[in-house]
């Protein structure tokens, strides 16, 4: 059974379209996050909420919106698709309250490519 | 700001032998530095974690080395293995106040069998 899962694994999509990505995990953590890496694997925070609160929003365009509908699942939305978009995204959750929230655990990302 | 530096960018060594890969931080406020190990196609996972308290973590084949004075610590793989050929981040944050974390650009560790 899956901590984090994320779908979908593949995204192939057109510049100007708009696209979602979903996240949920089953660890019982409170504290979810939106990770891009880049094509030289750098790692960098995007979002992170916590109990469907939102507590870390990087310099990301306005063109991404994250929404937590619970503490359970984070999904993505992307409007107007851009070619520097195209990275692979991880989802991520830790346990903030009474845990370790430095104790990440990934899902396997979402590789979107924008022609 | 990079507040966490790493090197090398890659890394190749010879199976058997030993993988160092070192870490730098600035934020003296860090009170938790973990490294994730990521396999191609799979997302980063915990490694190993120490906190600044102790010098040394060890298990297993992997070990961490702290040097708080000189705000630098490292991640040592005894005798390695191609299985352990990944790409490693180093990464820190104030646990204690639940602050991100903000990782390393990471190191392409390969091991030649």
């Amino acid at each position: 059974d899956t901590a984090v899962s994320q779908t979908p694994k593949y995204l192939v999509t057109q510049m100007g379209n708009d696209k979602s990505i979903k996240c949920e995990q089953n660890l019982g953590h409170d504290t979810m996050y939106w990770y891009k890496q880049d094509s030289k694997k750098f790692l960098k925070i995007m979002f992170s909420y916590n109990n469907k609160e939102l507590i870390i929003n990087e310099t990301v365009p306005n063109r991404f919106s994250p929404k937590s509908p619970d503490k359970a699942h984070l999904n993505l939305h992307i409007n107007s698709l851009e070619l520097g978009d195209s990275a692979v995204y991880f989802c991520a959750s830790s346990q903030f309250t009474g845990g370790r929230p430095g104790e990440l655990f990934f899902g396997e990302g979402s590789r979107l490519t924008v022609l | 700001q990079q507040q966490v530096k790493q090197s090398p960018q890659s890394l190749i060594v010879q199976k058997g032998g030993i993988s160092i890969i070192n870490c730098a931080y600035e934020n003296t406020a860090f009170d938790y530095f973990p490294w994730y190990q990521q396999f191609p196609g799979k997302g980063p996972a915990l490694l190993i974690a120490i906190r600044p308290d102790v010098s040394e973590k060890k298990e297993g084949r992997f070990t961490i080395s702290f040097n708080k004075s000189a705000k630098q610590f490292s991640l040592h793989i005894m005798d390695s293995q191609p299985g352990d050929s990944a790409t490693y981040f180093c990464a820190a944050s104030k646990e204690t106040s639940g602050s991100r974390l903000t990782f390393g650009e990471g190191t392409q560790l390969t091991v030649n069998p």
